[in-house]
């Protein structure tokens, strides 16, 4: 099985404050991908990298960065913490090469900025 | 336009049918996705279907793709209780096998 794990589950932050969530995943996938959940927005790309040392901006990268420096883990740091980065934060993972786009996910980390 | 809509809530009886329904918008998608997310939890991949079919059954899960409309629809035959929960659907789009995710559908089954 596919496992995807996420440091925390719940995380209180002040603002400013550097926050890093971390994201690890045990199958040797080659992407792995950086979500937020928002209510009545869906998902929301923030990050994805296709190999070590690799990124790209998705949708909504303001605000926040990621580090890949080796394959099976990917974090994301918010440099400087706002209230409005409170949210649900879902990491996910896929195969690279041709095979169908299926993204495994993480259990989720749920950031409150106060 | 750019999003993949969804509505917003459903609400069935323990024992009806439910139909979720989803429109996307790249008609060169490659895979069509539905994931569900129990409360608390992350996304789970129930089902999926190739972009050169009609439609996909998997138990008590039928996908139909309407690609001249680009119209996706998730049918649950006999709706339990433990169906409640947020139901995405998602598009491939673009390289590096990006999806792009619908709002969510909650659905709520009552007893």
């Amino acid at each position: 099985d596919v496992k995807v794990t996420q440091s925390s589950r719940y995380l209180v932050k002040r603002t400013g404050e550097k926050v890093f969530l971390e994201c690890v995943q045990d199958m040797d996938h080659e992407n792995m991908f950086w979500y937020r959940q928002d209510p009545g927005l869906g998902l929301r790309l923030i990050y994805f990298s296709y190999d070590v040392k690799m990124k790209e901006k998705g949708d909504i990268p303001e605000g926040y960065s990621v580090s890949r420096e080796k394959k099976e883990r990917f974090s994301l740091i918010l440099e400087s913490a706002s209230t409005n980065q409170t949210s649900m934060y879902l990491c996910a993972s896929s195969f690279g090469g041709p095979s169908t786009d299926t993204q495994y996910f993480g259990p989720g980390t749920r950031l409150t900025v106060l | 336009g750019e999003d993949v809509e969804q509505s917003l809530f459903l609400s069935v009886r323990e024992g009806d049918s439910s139909v979720i329904n989803c429109t996307y918008t790249d008609s060169s998608s490659t895979y069509l996705y539905w994931y569900k997310q129990e409360p608390g939890a992350g996304l789970q991949l129930l089902t999926y279907i190739f972009s050169n079919m009609d439609m996909k059954q998997d138990q008590r899960l039928t996908v139909l793709l309407n690609k001249k409309d680009k119209h996706l629809s998730l049918r649950i035959a006999d709706t339990q209780t433990g169906d409640s929960a947020i139901y995405f659907c998602a598009e491939s789009r673009g390289g590096f096998q990006k999806l792009v995710f619908g709002t969510g559908t909650r659905l709520l089954v009552s007893p």
